[in-house]
């Protein structure tokens, strides 16, 4: 069973929209993190936050934001004032505490930010 | 701040042929995660290793092996290589298996 859904594939956008990526997660353990990466054309995998599951305070990073929803099982992203190099794959992981520190990752999406 | 270092960054083999992987964590990280990435596919863990021994095994061929060093490098060795292999293999470092793995930029293989 998939353990990390990002039911949206692909995401266009206008540069200066806000746009929102959605992750829906399914675990059965009480302590576990979430994580969203990067991963521009070039491939390399870019850290951009880990949330534990006790934490659901929202978080944001200049113009990147989260909100962390456990009763939904939801961790989205919103990138505010999108921009031209936010095109990239972006993807949700999790990692479960029974299942040591390997990541589960959701199957991404695709966001192009048009000019 | 020194990063995860992946060698080759790029790497081309034919059907049948070995092929030999290795990953430098960042320093004083004493584990070490690979992960394979097909074309538009999400990446997919294969193996891990704390303290140079194996700590987690996902979904690896029996045609690959893995090791870590003593000096915490790890090499991820693919024999008898299949067109499906093609993919981008990343290792990832963390300390003490703690969570938010840091990943190198990923080695590019293509098996022709």
């Amino acid at each position: 069973a998939q353990k990390v859904t990002q039911a949206q594939t692909e995401i266009s956008v206008v540069e200066k929209e806000d746009v929102t990526l959605d992750c829906v997660y399914e675990t059965r353990d009480t302590t576990y993190y979430l994580f969203w990466y990067k991963q521009p054309p070039s491939g390399e995998l870019v850290f951009l936050i880990r949330r534990n599951s006790f934490d659901e305070q929202n978080e944001i990073s200049g113009r990147y934001s989260w909100n962390f929803q456990k009763s939904t099982s939801s961790f989205n992203f919103t990138i505010t004032a999108s921009q031209v190099v936010d095109s990239a794959v972006y993807f949700c992981a999790l990692e479960e505490e029974t299942s040591g520190s390997r990541l589960t990752f959701g199957e991404g999406t695709q966001l192009t930010v048009n000019p | 701040a020194a990063g995860v270092i992946q060698s080759p960054r790029h790497l081309i083999k034919e059907k049948r042929e070995t092929a030999t992987l290795k990953c430098y964590p960042i320093p004083r990280h004493d584990t070490v995660y690979w992960y394979q990435q097909g074309p538009g596919q999400d990446p997919q863990f294969l193996i891990s290793f704390y303290e140079k021994m194996q700590s987690d095994k996902g979904s690896i061929p029996d045609r690959f092996s893995a090791q870590q060093f003593s000096d915490y490098h790890s090499e991820l060795n693919m024999s008898s290589l299949e067109l499906g292999d093609s993919a981008l293999y990343f290792c990832a470092s963390s300390l003490g298996g703690a969570t938010g793995a840091f990943f190198g930029q990923g080695t590019r293989l293509t098996v022709v």
